[in-house]
């Protein structure tokens, strides 16, 4: 079945910076890949997502692409704030249904002073 | 406002006393999900509804019901709450629209706690 691996957390950067959050997955189709957010005592928010191969997801500075030939859709943004902390979900969607996400066992940031 | 709305947020029970969580979304979304959060196991989905009177079991059913009677709501059902039953619940809902990834929009969480 469907499956998404990330990087273990805590992260724990300083302010500004570069985050990269790994990524990977298994699916027998051409699935839609996700980034959720978390915030501290909050719901998931989206973050970005991409849809196809090569496309660049791209939101609040974060960016990811879908990598088709290395199955990964690593998180990136260049110089981390402190109102980034928070925890990162990596997901992904079968094309042929709406009805599930996959999720990863999420990453935890957090940016120090 | 488009959203998915969950009550209560935050709920103590104690073992065996029934309890119902309550979603509701105003996006006219036919597919509609519920997801536990667990520490070091992320989002797990425990039942999903493609529409009105048609619902099916995710990944981790055990212990909960679930029931589609309009089209908007989704609640979740637990009989007989235990305590591996304490977790993070979302509601989620979507529709199947491939250029957009079959995007889901999740509620703002219950936390919920079986003593």
């Amino acid at each position: 079945g469907d499956s998404v691996t990330q990087m273990e957390g805590p992260v724990t950067l300083s302010e500004e910076a570069f985050l990269t959050i790994n990524c990977t997955y298994t699916a027998t189709g051409y699935p839609s890949l996700f980034w959720y957010v978390q915030y501290p005592g909050e719901g998931l928010q989206l973050l970005l997502k991409a849809t196809k191969a090569d496309d660049k997801g791209s939101n609040k500075g974060f960016e990811a692409t879908y990598r088709k030939e290395t199955t990964s859709f690593h998180l990136e943004k260049g110089s981390v704030q402190v109102s980034d902390s928070a925890v990162y979900f990596c997901a992904l969607s079968d094309p042929g249904t709406a009805s599930k996400l996959t999720f990863g066992t999420g990453t935890r940031l957090q940016v120090t002073l | 406002e488009a959203q998915v709305t969950q009550n209560p947020r935050y709920l103590i029970t104690v073992t065996g006393k029934k309890l119902t969580v309550t979603c509701s979304q105003n996006m006219n979304h036919e597919y509609m999900s519920w997801y536990r959060q667990d520490p070091g196991l992320g989002l797990r989905q425990i039942y999903y509804s493609m529409n009105v009177e048609v619902t099916d079991k995710g990944d981790v059913p055990e212990g909960y019901k679930v029931s589609r009677k309009e089209k908007r709501n989704f609640p979740l059902i637990l009989e007989s709450p235990s305590p591996n039953q304490t977790s993070l619940y979302f509601c989620a809902s979507s529709i199947r629209d491939g250029r957009r990834g079959n995007e889901q929009f999740f509620g703002p969480g219950t936390r919920l706690t079986v003593l």
